[in-house]
């Protein structure tokens, strides 16, 4: 599976949006960009993921670049409860391993 | 259950002692994935069931470590022999792999001192 780029930490302050950037330029054509985070002692959470065309839920935006090789996750109202670490991955359905890098650690500042 | 759980959530053991680790997917799920999460670290990799397929155990650090599925369902990880590096928290995921683009749920981990 393709590797993926993050900045190692980002500050957002709170109530305004916070955009993570993922590089992943050796995507291949089957794979899915996934977003998860990590808040401090707990599993990862699942937070979205897409193809090529931009997913909205409840939680997040994905924007994926025409190309596939990057994309950006946005939390729309950031609040002090999403302070964690993201971790952008890029998998295929069946995939035998979810290679989570470090990831960005966004800190939402009051 | 509604998620994966592991148990226990903590457990220090001695130096030299073995150790099982449990993890309860949620039903229904093919993948079954272990983790393992030292301080401050990313996740890192350890071992993949899918289904009634021989499992990837490529990211095993050593041959102290051992996992099993049960049944397609239930997961033990065995470490042989602790050593104070082997103090992490080992988290498990699993995934629904039926042909389409799912998540993994992760469960909140077993934290692992070895003193």
């Amino acid at each position: 599976d393709a590797k993926t780029t993050q900045p190692t930490s980002m500050d957002c302050a709170e109530g305004r949006a916070a955009n993570l950037p993922c590089n992943h330029s050796t995507i291949s054509g089957n794979e899915y960009v996934y977003w998860y985070r990590q808040i401090h002692s707990q599993g990862p959470q699942y937070i979205i993921h897409g193809l090529k065309n931009n997913e909205t839920n409840e939680m997040a935006s994905l924007i994926i670049t025409e190309d596939r090789k990057s994309s950006t996750l946005i939390l729309p109202h950031a609040t002090l409860r999403d302070t964690a670490v993201y971790y952008c991955i890029v998998s295929r359905t069946g995939a035998n391993n979810l290679f989570f890098g470090t990831g960005t650690r966004l800190t939402v500042i009051p | 259950g509604a998620g994966v759980s592991q148990s226990p959530s903590n457990k220090v053991t001695e130096k030299g002692k073995d150790v099982e680790l449990r993890c309860d997917p949620i039903s229904g799920h093919t993948a079954l994935y272990w983790y393992r999460q030292s301080l401050g670290q990313g996740l890192e990799f350890l071992i993949y069931f899918q289904g009634n397929s021989a499992p990837d155990k490529s990211g095993l650090p050593s041959d102290r470590f051992s996992a099993e599925r049960t049944g397609g369902s239930v997961s033990t990880l065995t470490i042989q022999r602790t050593q104070q590096e082997d103090s992490a928290v080992y988290l498990c995921a699993s995934r629904n792999h039926r042909g389409v683009a799912t998540e993994a749920f992760f469960g909140q981990g077993t934290r692992l001192t070895v003193v």
